[in-house]
């Protein structure tokens, strides 16, 4: 069974820094690329950015309003992707939620339970 | 940047009824297109992606239509499970974009 585990969702003050961490189970982890996706309280789904497949050596891609914030890794070891957020601002408060893309079609096909990340003083 | 819009942004049905999401890209997305199901309090669930295709497990109420930039979800008879929001999504170019939703709710 294919399982993504969130943590690391926490309060933060503007300006602050946090990592967040997806722990990938049931599915061999360095085939696929993995996304984040968040969701502001109350809103729309917002892509943040994606860690291609060991094939494409792990390059990432970013949306606008998180690049050169936001970065995205993996440990293989622990089949593991992490988002490390930096100089966060009001409007990064939201569920973050790790997702699997299809090796074949690139389609979203699974998506963790999510993690809060709440940015106030 | 691609602009995915959904129509309506919420509707009113009844359970037995046939409903229609409207989806359209600011330009064209080939069959780069998925669609998503969410309940209050839960993560997005895949129902369908490449325009058409059901993702494994979802009921045949479901379908999908549409080419170029205009696209469909339809489904066939609403049940009570079906009261959602829904979202599509395009991922032919980065950055991947999302509909703004359309709540269904029921009348």
């Amino acid at each position: 069974e294919v399982q993504l585990v969130e943590s690391g969702g926490d309060l933060v003050q503007p300006g602050g820094s946090l990592r967040l961490s997806c722990a990938a189970s049931g599915f061999t982890f360095s085939d696929h690329c993995m996304d984040w996706v968040r969701q502001a309280p109350g809103k729309g789904l917002e892509w943040v950015g994606r860690s291609r497949n060991k094939a494409d050596r792990y390059t990432t891609e970013y949306a606008a309003s998180v690049k050169g914030r936001f970065s995205i890794s993996r440990d293989e070891s622990k089949n593991s992707v992490y988002l490390q957020m930096n100089s966060l601002r009001s409007e990064d408060a939201a569920v973050y939620y790790c997702v699997r893309v299809a090796r074949i079609t690139h389609h979203s096909d699974c998506w963790g339970q999510g993690t809060l990340v709440t940015v106030s003083s | 940047d691609i602009q995915m819009t959904q129509s309506p942004s919420s509707l009113s049905a009844s359970v037995g009824d046939r409903v229609t999401i409207t989806c359209r890209a600011s330009q064209g997305i080939s069959n780069n297109l998925a669609w998503f199901q969410q309940k209050p309090g839960k993560p997005p669930k895949s129902l369908m992606y490449g325009v058409s295709n059901l993702q494994s497990g979802v009921p045949s109420k479901f379908s999908g239509g549409g080419s170029g930039t205009d696209f469909t979800l339809t489904i066939s008879s609403l049940q009570p499970e079906d009261f959602a929001t829904y979202y599509c999504q395009q991922y032919k170019t980065y950055p991947l974009t999302f509909g703004g939703g359309t709540k269904v709710e029921t009348k």
